[in-house]
């Protein structure tokens, strides 16, 4: 029972060349997180969805986008890759909502490759 | 500002013996959630344990239970009985606004047989 899904699990691509990564979660939450990790390093929060509002990190470079067109789904966009984008890509969500903030639950991430 | 930090970046644990993996945080908050994240080779993000700061009562998920220090501001996790699938990074977590998760640098887990 796949809870958050993200595909594809593996991306390779060149160098310039703009890549969509995409979620997908069965959870109804929310909201909605990408974080990018690298080798050795814990997840670093790039953006989020709350409901449709978008909110970006400060340090989160422009090249980073996203898009949200509806409650299930969110893409990462990444306009111009770059070698240091290279990264591990993951996905969460959680409901929040008041005083309520639950669990946030992973997906299985997305490995991308810039050559 | 809220701050993690796991000041442990490696453990090693014999295979059946019990390990602790420590972690601390800052927040001005008085009520708030606290995560251990399990993270294996795979990547893939697992939680492991949950404590909510108002409740006294220290979690416990079968073989996995913190020692919660709120005064402190300590949080570590004990593994009994460690099993070679525990071996992974482990990460301690603090949600901040809207839940955003703010990590500690992570513990890598070796598990000896």
């Amino acid at each position: 029972d796949a809870m958050v899904i993200q595909n594809p699990r593996y991306q390779v691509t060149q160098f310039g060349k703009p890549v969509t990564l995409s979620c997908s979660q069965t959870l109804n939450h929310n909201v909605m997180y990408w974080y990018q990790q690298k080798s050795s390093q814990a997840p670093k929060l790039l953006f989020h969805y709350y409901d449709k509002d978008f909110n970006n990190e400060a340090d989160t470079p422009d090249n980073f986008q996203s898009r949200r067109p509806n409650t299930s789904f969110c893409f990462l966009d990444i306009r111009s890759p770059g070698l240091g984008d290279a990264a591990m890509y993951l996905c969460a969500t959680s409901r929040v909502g008041g005083n309520l903030r639950e669990t946030q639950y992973f997906g299985p991430g997305t490995r991308l490759l810039v050559l | 500002a809220q701050t993690v930090t796991q000041s442990q970046p490696e453990m090693s644990v014999q295979e059946a013996e019990t390990v602790t993996l420590s972690c601390t945080y800052d927040t001005s908050e008085s009520d708030y959630y606290l995560f251990w994240y399990k993270q294996p080779p795979s990547r893939q993000m697992i939680l492991v344990i949950r404590q909510e700061a108002y409740k006294q009562q220290n979690a416990t998920e079968n073989r996995f239970s913190v020692n919660f220090q709120k005064a402190a501001k300590s949080f570590s996790l004990k593994i009994s009985d460690s099993q070679l699938g525990d071996a992974a990074m482990y990460f301690c977590a603090y949600p901040g606004a809207t839940n955003k998760l703010i990590f500690g640098t992570g513990t890598l887990l070796a598990v000896q047989p």
